[in-house]
């Protein structure tokens, strides 16, 4: 039962431009959701999060905008950059636990 | 390092062994998680161990598998008689509270039943 989808599996995006990753989950009872990012032989780390009583989120390049009706959630990366190149996993909390997408492998384009 | 560690990197073993993996979380953390990533697949919740409360077991696909923490820190995954479907990477976090908010993750365990 995957409560938390990331429908693209793939994203390629030019250097200098915005990514934008699409997440959907169907537990209306998550309230904190989180973005993680991973790079090969790496474990995930913590990118950006936001509550389920804010709608939008901002640290630096990085955007995380949430639509409670629609259950949806969108990171904006801007502007992308060579290093921003990896798998992003979107992640929702239902009290202790993380339910994850299945992940977008974004790659950043010279 | 300040980080979660896991052991060993890489395990490959035959099917029917059994398999021991071990978790270092970051000192202090009260609370550890431990989770599967399957080739292609999201991470699978499998057990969450918060202080001295009886851990979380809901996400452990079979018998086969079980977690101990011992003291409070080390946390070890045992995984009995494994089976081709148990091939996977496994991955440890802890986190200071218990909450579903930020878990700091180590490296990972690539497990490989042949």
């Amino acid at each position: 039962d995957q409560q938390v989808k990331q429908n693209s599996p793939s994203l390629s995006v030019q250097e200098g431009r915005i990514s934008i990753l699409n997440c959907d989950y169907t537990n209306s009872m998550f309230d904190y959701f989180l973005w993680y990012k991973k790079y090969p032989a790496e474990g995930p780390t913590f990118l950006i999060s936001i509550s389920s009583i804010k709608d939008k989120n901002e640290d630096g390049r990085f955007t995380v905008f949430l639509n409670k009706s629609a259950k949806h959630l969108s990171l904006h990366i801007v502007p992308s950059q060579p290093g921003d190149s990896a798998v992003y996993f979107c992640a929702a909390n239902n009290d202790y636990k993380l339910s994850f997408g299945a992940g977008t492998t974004v790659t950043v384009r010279a | 390092g300040a980080g979660v560690s896991q052991s060993p990197s890489n395990k490959v073993t035959e099917k029917g062994k059994d398999v021991e993996l071990r978790c270092d979380p970051i000192s202090g953390h009260t609370a550890l998680y431990w989770y599967r990533q399957s080739l292609g697949q999201g991470l699978e919740f499998l057990i969450y161990f918060q202080g001295n409360s009886a851990p979380d077991k809901s996400g452990l696909p079979s018998d086969r598998f079980s977690a101990e923490r011992t003291g409070g820190s080390v946390s070890t995954l045992t995984i009995q008689r494994t089976q081709q479907e148990d091939s996977a990477v496994y991955l440890c976090a802890s986190s200071l509270i218990r909450s579903g908010g930020e878990q700091f993750f180590g490296p990972g365990t690539r497990l490989t039943v042949l």
